[in-house]
């Protein structure tokens, strides 16, 4: 089983439409969750991280299920602009350092439809 | 803010020459990784290193070697390169401990012909 696993996709969605990618991950001890957005032939970037009690920014809201360890995007009113992959990330601690390792996942694709 | 660099950008290789691939970055990150993406296949985890001087294998380290002489570099060589290593990579970095969020160089695309 993949540490991280995500939907490939590619989600085709209208403009407009609300869209949710989920991520599981497997390792229970996991203590950081983010989603990066990655747009073609670029290098991913952060997009936002996710806490616990869940979070949003704008149109985005990202949740964590620790119970069921799952982490999932949500997109509301999408935009054209939106069109790229999504990456699941995870990170838990490696080691007797301390230090945390991270873990992408490889991606979901979104396609936004005028 | 430079974060992480990488060089070169572009690189044309024929089969079984070597060459490296060199990474930087100016956060004073203990992390540094090597991934390679492929269509379709996501982002792969070469090697990794978790400080200086160490370097451990990720999902794919065959045909690759690494070194992490100096905390801020991280280089990935290819000793003989085969077609099969046609890819775009990039290496990231991060903190490792506290906040772990990862960053990432422009990329790197190479061609074995």
């Amino acid at each position: 089983r993949k540490e991280v696993e995500q939907d490939p996709g590619p989600f085709n969605v209208p403009e407009g439409a609300t869209v949710a990618f989920n991520c599981t991950y497997s390792n229970s001890a996991s203590q950081s969750f983010f989603w990066y957005r990655q747009d073609c032939r670029k290098e991913p970037k952060l997009l936002m991280s996710v806490y616990s009690s869940g979070n949003e920014d704008g149109r985005f809201t990202a949740q964590l299920n620790r119970a069921s360890q799952y982490i999932s995007l949500l997109i509301r009113d999408s935009k054209l602009s939106d069109s790229a992959t999504y990456l699941c990330v995870v990170s838990w601690g490696e080691g007797s350092g301390g230090y945390q390792k991270v873990t992408f996942g490889t991606g979901t694709k979104l396609q936004v439809i005028p | 803010n430079a974060g992480v660099t990488q060089t070169p950008k572009f690189r044309v290789l024929k089969t079984g020459q070597s060459m490296t691939l060199l990474c930087a970055q100016d956060m004073n990150h203990e992390y540094m990784y090597w991934y390679r993406q492929d269509p379709g296949m996501g982002l792969r985890l070469i090697h990794y290193s978790v400080g200086e001087g160490t370097t451990a294998k990720g999902e794919v380290p065959d045909g690759y070697n690494v070194s992490r002489l100096k905390k801020q570099n991280f280089l990935l060589g290819l000793e003989s390169a085969a077609p099969s290593q046609t890819s775009v990579y990039f290496c990231a970095s991060s903190r490792g401990r506290g906040r772990t969020e990862a960053f990432f160089g422009q990329g790197t695309r190479l061609t074995v012909v």
